[in-house]
């Protein structure tokens, strides 16, 4: 079945990056994109942004534009995200999902959690 | 892009209807057929229940459907169930080419 795993949870420090992965599996790769959300304890979804291996594209959200990366190794069909320059702010559970369609995305991981802390 | 507004809580007791409102602009709900329902358990990842406004992935129960109206779009839930008491955020593709969510609703069977 179509499963996407992620890496296990990280702890970093104020101003520091951290990179979370998510390696697909069950479907052809370059047929989808890959989108990721986050979410801060007790609050709700936030999209982060977009990156497809078919058209070799990527999509931030203007909040993160200026900070985050989003790659993709086809031959590993595994998807990173980076995010650098942490704050407190930044502590949230990080989900990838297949972009199933352009707002729609089935499945999700299983979610990374960052902590950001002193 | 504004979050996409959803009422903060929903309830209902089981057996009953409820719907739940995403409201946004022309610049995305309205402007475009591109909206999504996700249903999130506590500590769960969420799951896709309704795509392009008004379509059911497989496997997801025929009581979810979804509507839109001008800028907005709307979820329903027929025949209410315990196991439907979760967390329901609407999605929007924009103008600007990217994707907002909605606040969140959570609903709660009564």
């Amino acid at each position: 079945q179509v499963r996407l795993v992620q890496s296990e949870s990280q702890m970093r420090k104020p101003g520091a990056s951290v990179k979370v992965s998510c390696k697909a599996s069950g479907y052809i790769f370059g047929n989808n994109g890959i989108t990721w959300v986050r979410q801060a304890p007790g609050q709700g979804l936030e999209w982060m942004g977009w990156t497809s291996p078919y058209i070799a594209d990527t999509k931030y959200a203007q909040k993160f534009q200026d900070r985050v990366t989003m790659t993709i190794d086809t031959s590993t069909r595994t998807t990173y995200l980076e995010l650098k320059n942490l704050t407190s702010d930044d502590t949230a559970i990080y989900y990838c999902a297949r972009a199933w369609t352009i707002s729609s995305f089935d499945p999700w991981g299983q979610g990374t959690l960052v902590t950001v802390s002193s | 892009h504004s979050a996409l507004t959803q009422p903060a809580s929903v309830s209902g007791s089981p057996g009953q209807s409820i719907t739940i409102s995403c409201t946004g602009t022309r610049s995305d709900v309205g402007g475009y057929n591109f909206v999504s329902w996700f249903q999130q358990h506590p500590g769960k990842a969420p799951k896709l229940i309704i795509y392009d406004v008004s379509n059911r992935p497989s496997g997801v129960s025929d009581r979810f459907s979804g509507s839109k109206s001008g800028n907005t779009a709307s979820l329903s839930i027929s025949g209410l169930q315990a196991e439907d008491e979760a967390d329901y955020y609407c999605t929007s593709y924009t103008s600007s080419a990217t994707v907002v969510f909605g606040g969140g609703t959570k609903l709660t069977v009564l």
